[in-house]
């Protein structure tokens, strides 16, 4: 069935360091992928996202990768800053299921300065 | 401003009542869907609706109902049914024109049961 699943579920980061987020899926039908971060009592933003067409999309300090051989994604963040700490969740759509989204369960990262 | 707007913020429910979460949007979307956050966990979907005055279940709907009477409302209501309400409740909205499939998230409900 669906699922999307994370590696870590924390992960320090040095201030200046870049970040490395994972994600694997196990529907290889998925055709849309969204990376959200959520601080703390908040909603969860929106990041960056990119479509199974493709496997790479970068927007401002963040990259997202898109394997679609190992089904696994990843969002870079270049020089992680403090306002990076939050949870990152993952997110896949089947596009035959509706636009539903599917979530992972979410990477606490914490910038140490 | 277009947005999502959740009410309350805080929200406290005693043992065997119903609360109604409220979610509101001005973008115009078609589709608004309800998830629960347990501290710590990702995010479960409840119900989701993608057009007035239909909705469908999701993974946990057991103990809730919605109503989508206007495309812009789509209010949660927590019945007593539901053993263990204590969470925090978001709401959000699509819609998939011109191929934007992402979700626009509220800021949340925080329920406890007291």
């Amino acid at each position: 069935g669906e699922s999307v699943g994370l590696h870590l579920p924390t992960l320090s980061v040095q201030e200046g360091d870049n970040s490395i987020i994972n994600c694997a899926y196990s529907n290889s039908a998925s055709d849309y992928f969204i990376w959200y971060k959520q601080e703390s009592g908040k909603g969860p933003q929106f990041i960056i996202d990119i479509r199974s067409n493709m496997d790479k999309r970068q927007g401002q300090r963040v990259t997202v990768l898109l394997n679609k051989t190992v089904k696994h994604l990843s969002l870079q963040i270049a020089a992680t800053q403090p306002g990076d700490s939050a949870v990152y969740f993952c997110a896949e759509r089947v596009g035959a299921a509706g636009n539903k989204l599917t979530f992972g369960g979410g990477t606490r990262v914490l910038v140490k300065p | 401003d277009g947005g999502i707007t959740q009410s309350p913020k805080y929200l406290f429910r005693k043992e065997g009542q119903n609360v109604t979460l409220s979610c509101e949007q001005n973008l115009n979307h078609d589709a608004m869907y309800w998830y629960r956050q347990d501290p710590g966990q990702g995010l479960r979907l409840i119900y989701y609706s993608q057009i007035v005055n239909d909705f469908q279940k999701g993974d946990i709907a057991e103990g809730y109902s919605v109503s989508r009477e206007k495309k812009e409302s789509f209010p949660l209501t927590v019945t007593s049914a539901q053993k263990n309400p204590t969470a925090f409740y978001l709401c959000a909205s699509s819609s998939w024109d011109r191929g934007n499939y992402g979700y626009t998230f509220g800021s949340g409900t925080r329920l406890t049961v007291v």
